[in-house]
């Protein structure tokens, strides 16, 4: 079966300083995405970034990038100028690649989440 | 294009009641799951429909959880009766196909057992 660890509870940045936020996993499929997915007080789940297994390069989406070591099953997140708004909880997730008929498929499995504290 | 709906945002029941929440996808989207989400952790999986099809209700507690999706539109998560430990944020996703595509979340229904 496969885990999602986020061992970080809670993390703190400064305004416009950079973070980044830890996460591995464990699988044995060779074929996978990991995301990462913020959840602020409101609780409404918003996609991130995404992550296909298959690629070597790193996703990038404006601020947010991540560093992918697949060989190490590490998937961190990095946000750049942190903004007040970036606030909230993250959580990684972890989703096979598989066909629609299989059990496993688009099934998220996510990590304990990270709260995230951005200081003015 | 409205996003995913569920109510009610908050719930408050005694012990052994029943109780229902409800979810209306984004229109077109063909997958539809539920996952519970206890304080302070991530969500997991109950139930994820492919249409009206559930297909993968392996961590639903059956003997006093359902669901159901009867026209593969709309879907409908019970607990009867619910029990102490079910308080929690319930929430609905829903995605074109469950292959490839991004999974769009609602709000959450968050229950509160006393």
């Amino acid at each position: 079966a496969q885990t999602v660890t986020q061992s970080q509870p809670e993390m703190s940045v400064q305004e416009a300083e950079t973070v980044t936020l830890s996460c591995t996993y464990d699988t044995s499929e060779s074929d996978y995405y990991l995301f990462w997915y913020k959840q602020p007080p409101s609780r409404q789940m918003i996609l991130v970034i995404r992550q296909e297994a298959y690629k070597q390069q790193n996703a990038t989406e404006n601020r947010f990038s991540v560093n992918f070591q697949k060989a190490a099953k590490s998937f961190s997140l990095k946000i750049s100028d942190s903004q007040l708004g970036d606030a909230a909880m993250y959580f990684c997730a972890y989703r096979s690649a598989g066909l629609s008929g299989s059990s496993n498929t688009g099934k998220l499995i996510f990590g304990q989440g990270t709260t995230l504290q951005v200081k003015p | 294009e409205a996003g995913v709906v569920q109510s009610p945002r908050y719930k408050i029941i005694e012990k052994k009641q029943p109780v229902a929440f409800w979810c209306n996808p984004i229109s077109g989207h063909n997958t539809l799951y539920w996952y519970l989400q206890n304080l302070g952790q991530g969500p997991e999986l109950l139930i994820r429909y492919e249409n009206e099809e559930a297909v993968d209700d392996s961590q639903l507690p059956k003997d006093r959880f359902s669901a159901e999706r009867l026209k593969g539109v709309d879907s409908t998560l019970k607990i009867q009766p619910a029990e102490l430990g079910d308080s929690a944020v319930y929430l609905c996703a829903s995605s074109l196909w469950s292959s490839y595509s991004e999974q769009f979340f609602g709000p959450g229904t968050r229950l509160t057992v006393l």
